[in-house]
């Protein structure tokens, strides 16, 4: 079983609908993020939990909200879904010391 | 502050033929510098990672790259392509000491002709 998982895998909106996507790790790690992809932009961070009550703002925040439900799950949510949020999303994992991070496989949202 | 720049969007190589992928960085302490790879339709996997030690650094499916400090560098090398090497490449640093939170290159896409 994958150690970083993710659902939807993929998902079709309309603007102005409320949207979930949900991660789940058995890593065991602390640290939790959530990126987005773009063609030509690479990954941008968008929140980061070092732990349950930790919960930061990466940089493209706006529009966006998470919540870490425990360890192991950390889901990231869109209260009003609009085109320009149509991207590939990632969920990643790391240990305390950050040397590296493992990514699910990633949710393709398509915003209409 | 850590950023990442990663020369060429895309490059072209025929199968067999040298691979060089760029990454140069900026960070104001010493960085841990990552390389990570994007098949179609997967998420990323560490390809290979510097953060101390011997400044050539051996990854998975025979590729390497040198921390140069003087050159602020992390280029990724392979000496001969394989189709099955065609994806996308990213470069990634992040602060030793710091949070550890890595900023991403804007990746580059490898394509392998035959």
């Amino acid at each position: 079983d994958a150690d970083v998982t993710q659902t939807p895998r993929n998902r079709i909106t309309k603007t102005g609908k409320r949207i979930m996507l949900e991660c789940s790790q058995t890593k065991g790690h602390d640290r939790m993020y959530w990126y987005r992809q773009d063609p030509g932009l690479g990954l941008r961070l968008i929140y980061y939990s070092f732990d349950v009550k930790d919960i930061n703002k990466g940089e493209i925040s706006d529009g966006y909200s998470v919540s870490r439900q425990a360890q192991a799950k950390f889901s990231l949510s869109l209260e009003s879904a609009i085109p320009n949020q149509t991207a590939l999303y990632f969920c990643a994992t790391s240990d305390f010391a950050g040397h590296e991070q493992y990514f699910g496989p990633g949710t393709r949202l398509t915003v209409t | 502050a850590q950023s990442v720049t990663q020369l060429g969007s895309h490059v072209s190589v025929s199968e067999g033929a040298l691979v060089l992928l760029r990454c140069n960085y900026s960070s104001s302490v010493p960085p841990y510098l990552f390389w990570y790879v994007q098949y179609p339709n997967q998420g990323l996997q560490l390809l290979l990672k510097y953060t101390t030690g011997a400044t050539l650094v051996k990854g998975i499916n025979g590729f390497e790259a040198e921390f140069k400090k003087s050159e602020t560098s992390f280029h990724l090398t392979k000496p001969s392509a394989h189709m099955s090497d065609a994806a996308e490449y990213f470069c990634a640093v992040s602060e030793s000491g710091g949070s550890y939170i890595p900023t991403f290159g804007r990746g580059t896409s490898l394509i392998v002709h035959p």
